[in-house]
């Protein structure tokens, strides 16, 4: 069965410093792999998508994640925080059956501290 | 155009009433989904509808029925509800089902208060 892990929970920065949101995958196959955030009130927004074209892959708001086969990683990262990065942060994979039924982590909420 | 749009944003119901949660997306998708979100969880899938078939009901209660008329609009029905069903309940679409490269898009939720 496909799974993906959070590793943080809560994550802090300062303003301008890099962010990396760390997200752990576990899958037999090639997978697709997603992250998504959520700010306060909202919906889920996507932000990138993995889906085996590149191994790096670039998103919105200057985002961009890294697919490592060999650490079954797909870790967030954005140079130099803003404060509207302030949000809940979701990593998430796509089931590979009909489907298409996505399973999340548990989320990493992010403070950005001015 | 990647537009999921929920209507109501916010509803608050007694125990006792009857309302829906109405969805629509004009992308174009086979796949719809409903999903609950508690506060501080990732989202929960309730109902999987493929090409305007149920194809998942994640042992929901049958106090929350679904429906899909057709292949833009779902709606989620609801009676007798709990207060802990008070969460966000979120919309999704999803292109073609069972093809690789596809990509899940959310409405902004419709905000449930049972009182």
């Amino acid at each position: 069965a496909q799974s993906v892990t959070q590793l943080d929970s809560h994550v802090s920065v300062s303003e301008g410093t890099p962010v990396l949101l760390r997200c752990n995958y576990s899958s037999s196959y090639s997978p697709s792999l997603f992250w998504y955030v959520q700010h306060p009130n909202k919906g889920l927004q996507l932000l990138l998508k993995y889906t085996s074209a590149a191994t790096l892959v670039k998103g919105i708001n200057g985002f961009e994640a890294e697919f490592k086969k060999s650490e079954t990683s797909f870790h967030l990262t954005k140079p130099s925080a803003h404060m509207s990065d302030a949000a809940e942060y979701f990593c998430g994979t796509l089931s590979t059956d009909s489907w298409g039924k996505l399973q999340f982590g548990a989320g990493t909420q992010v403070v950005v501290t001015p | 155009d990647t537009e999921v749009t929920q209507t109501p944003k916010h509803l608050v119901m007694g125990m006792t009433n009857k309302k829906s949660l109405k969805c629509e997306q004009h992308m174009g998708h086979r796949a719809m989904y409903w999903y609950k979100q508690k506060a501080k969880k990732p989202p929960e899938l309730m109902f999987v509808y493929s090409y305007e078939k149920l194809s998942i009901n994640e042992s929901v209660p049958s106090r929350f029925s679904p429906e899909c008329p057709n292949s833009s609009l779902l709606n989620l029905h609801l009676h007798a509800l709990q207060p802990e069903d008070s969460a966000l309940y979120l919309c999704a679409s999803m292109r073609t089902p069972g093809e690789g490269g596809n990509t899940i898009y959310f409405g902004e939720g419709s905000w449930l208060t049972v009182v």
